[in-house]
């Protein structure tokens, strides 16, 4: 148990709907990132927070946003859904951002869009 | 575009054998590589993160090793046992501001009975 945690594990949503999901960093991690697992790719990075400020992008869409509050969870909001939006979307957190810095992942939350 | 290649995709091996994976990166502006452990239905674990070249790490029966100049680092696992079987994935950094990692697709290692 990494002490990273996800909701919801499954999320089952039709093309067109808005869904939230959420992550909570181990206890006394500062940086939060989101990556997407999709059927044959790697582990992608979306974003990176820290301390509650966006500090990078990845490939993320212009449909899917994302914030971390001042508790330190982060929410990822994916809307308009197609189809191929449906993957492994994982959330990680470090004490700080740094590249030398192991990030720990959750569990994940897997998306199918229908 | 930073390209993470990792060989072999998949492995499969007898309970005892010893094994080794690849992972190529690109070995400009490189700050450091991480090893991760997957199996199916958990979340990735942190196996090693190096930085310097020709760091190794140890963890039990698996190490690493890391030639930041030729851009590649190994993973070994020896005596080879089924609960090693597992998706290793290998990540890199770059220096600079952007803190994210870069993954490898992984090496899929089946261990036999």
């Amino acid at each position: 148990d990494s002490g990273v945690t996800q909701t919801p594990k499954h999320l089952i949503t039709a093309t067109g709907q808005r869904v939230t999901l959420r992550c909570s960093p181990r206890s006394g991690d500062l940086s939060v990132y989101w990556y997407q697992q999709s059927l044959d790719q790697g582990l992608q990075f979306l974003i990176h927070y820290y301390n509650g400020e966006e500090r990078a992008k990845g490939n993320i869409l212009e449909r899917f946003s994302a914030q971390q509050f001042p508790d330190l969870h982060s929410e990822l909001n994916l809307s308009s859904l197609e189809l191929g939006d449906s993957a492994l979307y994982f959330c990680a957190s470090s004490v700080a951002p740094g590249q030398g810095e192991t990030q720990y992942f959750g569990p994940g939350t897997r998306l199918l869009v229908l | 575009i930073l390209n993470v290649e990792q060989s072999p995709q998949s492995l499969h091996v007898q309970e005892g054998d010893s094994t080794n994976f690849t992972c190529s990166f690109p070995s400009s502006n490189f700050y450091a590589l991480h090893w991760y452990r997957w199996e199916t239905a958990k979340s990735p674990e942190a196996l090693f993160v190096m930085t310097l070249n020709g760091d190794e790490k140890k963890k039990g029966r698996i190490s690493a090793t890391l030639n930041t100049k030729e851009g590649y680092s190994y993973l070994y696992i020896k005596g080879s046992q089924p609960e090693d079987s597992a998706t290793y994935l290998c990540a890199f950094t770059g220096g600079g501001s952007n803190y994210k990692l870069t993954f490898g697709k992984g090496t899929l290692l089946t261990v036999n009975p």
